[in-house]
């Protein structure tokens, strides 16, 4: 089947840096997302990667490694409006242009 | 640029009534439009793909003649949930694929409703 998995949650301290996770089984891979979701908001693009290596974009940087099925968010100087649910999504091989997404991060950033 | 607009934001409704979501690409054109339902504390559920000037795919376990999707030009798609119940209260989301190597989702600010 196809799964996608990160942590439920996790807490960090305003200024700090946190890594969030993504590990990822799908029947072929056609790309990986980060979104973050604000309460009550709808999800907003952060990121995509289809190769391996390290994309950044100011505070946020993404990873892959496509050999381990595996990604994760780095967020750096965190701030309190980061406190939110990060969600990961794959995009499986095909003609399909549709996402598997995991069930999200809730991420806390505490003073 | 990327922005998808919908509408209304909020509706209550009572059970047995029909209720429509617009769901716009403002500065794009958009091939494909997504329509996801999300309930409190959980992740996103994908409805349906749509594609512009065909019918709707829908995803297992959803209903099509409930859940009524029109995709009728290529910057705008809507959803009907006919003869809403209040299990059908949900927040609903639309995206839109900006064509392209990346393909990437952009979502709509989400549709809360209420069915009483």
């Amino acid at each position: 089947g196809q799964n996608i998995d990160q942590p439920t949650e996790m807490t960090a301290t305003e200024g700090a840096i946190v890594q969030i996770n993504c590990t990822y089984q799908t029947s072929g891979f056609n790309g990986l997302f980060w979104y973050q979701q604000h309460a009550g908001e709808a999800p907003t693009f952060l990121s995509y990667n289809v190769l391996d290596g390290l994309e950044e974009k100011g505070r946020f940087s993404s990873f892959l490694s496509r050999s381990k099925g595996y990604s994760y968010l780095l967020l750096k100087e965190l701030q309190m409006k980061d406190s939110a649910s990060y969600l990961c999504a794959v995009r499986s091989a095909g003609n399909n242009r549709k996402l598997i997404w995991g069930l999200g991060t809730s991420l806390a950033v505490n003073p | 640029g990327a922005v998808v607009s919908q509408h209304p934001s909020r509706v209550i409704c009572k059970s047995g009534t029909s209720v429509k979501i617009e769901c716009r690409s403002l500065d794009f054109q958009a091939t494909t439009m997504f329509w996801y339902r999300q309930f409190p504390k959980q992740s996103l559920m994908l409805m349906a793909t749509s594609n512009e000037g065909s019918k709707a795919t829908y995803e297992q376990g959803v209903e099509k003649d409930k859940f009524l999707i029109n995709h009728a030009s290529l910057t705008l798609s809507t959803l009907t949930v006919t003869s809403a119940h209040p299990e059908d209260s949900s927040f609903y989301i639309c995206s839109a694929s900006l064509a392209g190597a990346t393909d990437t989702q952009y979502f709509g600010p989400g549709t809360r409703l209420t069915v009483l």
